[in-house]
């Protein structure tokens, strides 16, 4: 069966800091892979997401990046964080259907 | 712009009644929904979805309703039970566009 793992958990960072979240999905190949975000009172924001090896598709400006170095390994980062950047941070996979499968989230505070 | 709306930000039921959530969209390109059901400090997990061609789907003690014309669509849980307390999101997309675009959730509090 298919597993998506998140790390860090928890993270703690202050501000202009760097960032960097990783994802990995096991029991599939080829996936697409999602990066959203959830801030306080408010929905999933779908960050970026991606089709393929180094196929990165962005939906908000922002100071976030993120790579696909391997086929089942998504990260996100940071350069600078800001205090906006405060969130619950979710990688999500699919198999081009419509069903999302999301990881346990990280939870980042900006101090 | 928030293309999907859920108006409701919490809902309290008596464990045993029906739950009903709502959700709206204002996208007429939509064309299927889910539901997902998210705990605290967890990822969201998928319930259950509708394609536009239907206008309802059933699992269990779950149904999701969908009413184009008033671009609105329900999930019912009946009975309630307290460990369907959670926060449930709605969902939209146009298939195969690689988004999902989600309401704000609903925290359902179900009371025993």
């Amino acid at each position: 069966s298919q597993t998506i793992h998140q790390w860090p958990a928890t993270l703690v960072q202050p501000v202009g800091s760097p960032l960097s979240l990783e994802c990995t999905v096991e029991g599939t190949s080829n996936p697409n892979l999602y990066w959203y975000r959830q801030a306080a009172g408010r929905g999933l924001q779908l960050l970026f997401y991606s089709v393929g090896i180094g196929q990165i598709s962005s939906e908000v400006p922002q100071n976030l990046s993120a790579s696909r170095p391997q086929d089942r390994q998504f990260i996100l980062s940071s350069k600078k964080l800001l205090l906006s950047d405060s969130g619950f941070y979710l990688c999500a996979w699919s198999h081009g259907v419509a069903e999302q499968y999301f990881g346990p989230g990280t939870r980042l505070t900006v101090t | 712009d928030q293309q999907v709306k859920q108006n409701s930000p919490s809902l309290s039921v008596q464990e045993g009644r029906i739950s009903i959530l709502n959700c709206d969209y204002t996208n007429s390109m939509f064309d299927y929904f889910l539901w997902y059901k998210k705990y605290p400090a967890e990822g969201p997990t998928f319930l259950i979805s509708i394609s536009s061609i239907k206008d309802k789907n059933e699992d269990g003690r779950f149904t999701v309703f969908l009413n184009k014309s008033a671009k609105h669509l329900s999930l019912h849980i009946v009975p309630s039970q307290p460990g369907d307390s959670a926060v449930y999101f709605c969902a939209a997309e146009i298939s195969g566009a690689n988004n999902l675009f989600f309401g704000t959730g609903t925290r359902l509090t179900v009371i025993p």
